[in-house]
């Protein structure tokens, strides 16, 4: 079963700062990659979705990288605003019709 | 709207009773998936839809556990007999899909089940 694992569980940073969520899965053989944020109380945001194929994807402040070999992928977020305090979740999509999550990275930015 | 929409957004129950689960996904969304979050985790895959096929199951924990998309669009997530652990997030996701497999999943706000 593929494994997804999420480092760090919560974060805190001042605004402004540039950051880096870091996403880890167990098995290479996936579809696609996808980062969402969740707001409390709310259903996922996508962000970003890296093909297999993709080594990166980028949106505005954003930029997700996937390393597929090595099972890891990292989300950049540049310039950070308090409004991206939010749960970072990355999901790859393993088998066609199957997606495993992390348990997420909490943010925190400080006006 | 546009998005995906979930019904109702909370549900209180008590033990031993049904619950039903709406979904109405975007339209023309060939994909469907239902997920259960619990309180600090990512979301687990429960079931998914192409069109009307239940094509996978495997995630539904027990048989209590039941989903269905009769004309392959609105989908329920029925659970009956309920119990304390089966309270939860129950998250809805469609995709566009239509032959090509990587397309963004599109997510409900979710029903917040509790059980007491």
């Amino acid at each position: 079963k593929q494994e997804v694992t999420q480092i760090p569980a919560a974060l805190s940073v001042p605004e402004g700062e540039n950051l880096v969520l870091n996403c880890s899965f167990t098995d290479s053989a996936i579809y696609n990659l996808q980062w969402f944020r969740q707001d409390p109380g709310k259903g996922l945001t996508s962000l970003l979705l890296i093909q297999s194929s993709q080594r990166e994807q980028t949106s505005g402040r954003l930029n997700a990288s996937l390393d597929k070999s090595s099972g890891r992928s990292t989300l950049y977020i540049a310039a950070s605003q308090p409004g991206d305090s939010a749960t970072y979740l990355c999901a790859v999509r393993h088998n066609f019709n199957k997606f495993y999550f992390g348990s997420g990275t909490k943010l925190n930015v400080k006006p | 709207g546009a998005g995906v929409s979930q019904s109702p957004r909370y549900k209180v129950a008590k033990r031993g009773q049904d619950v039903a689960l709406r979904c109405d996904p975007i339209s023309g969304h060939v994909s469907l998936f239902w997920y259960q979050q619990a309180l600090g985790q990512g979301p687990e895959f429960l079931t998914y839809f192409q069109n009307e096929a239940q094509l996978d199951k495997s995630g539904l924990p027990s048989d209590r556990f039941f989903a269905e998309r009769p004309e392959g669009s609105v989908s329920t997530l029925k659970i009956q007999r309920t119990q304390q652990e089966d309270s939860a997030v129950y998250l809805c996701a469609s995709s566009l899909e239509r032959g090509k497999s990587n397309q963004p999943q599109h997510f409900g706000d979710g029903t917040r089940l509790s059980i007491l």
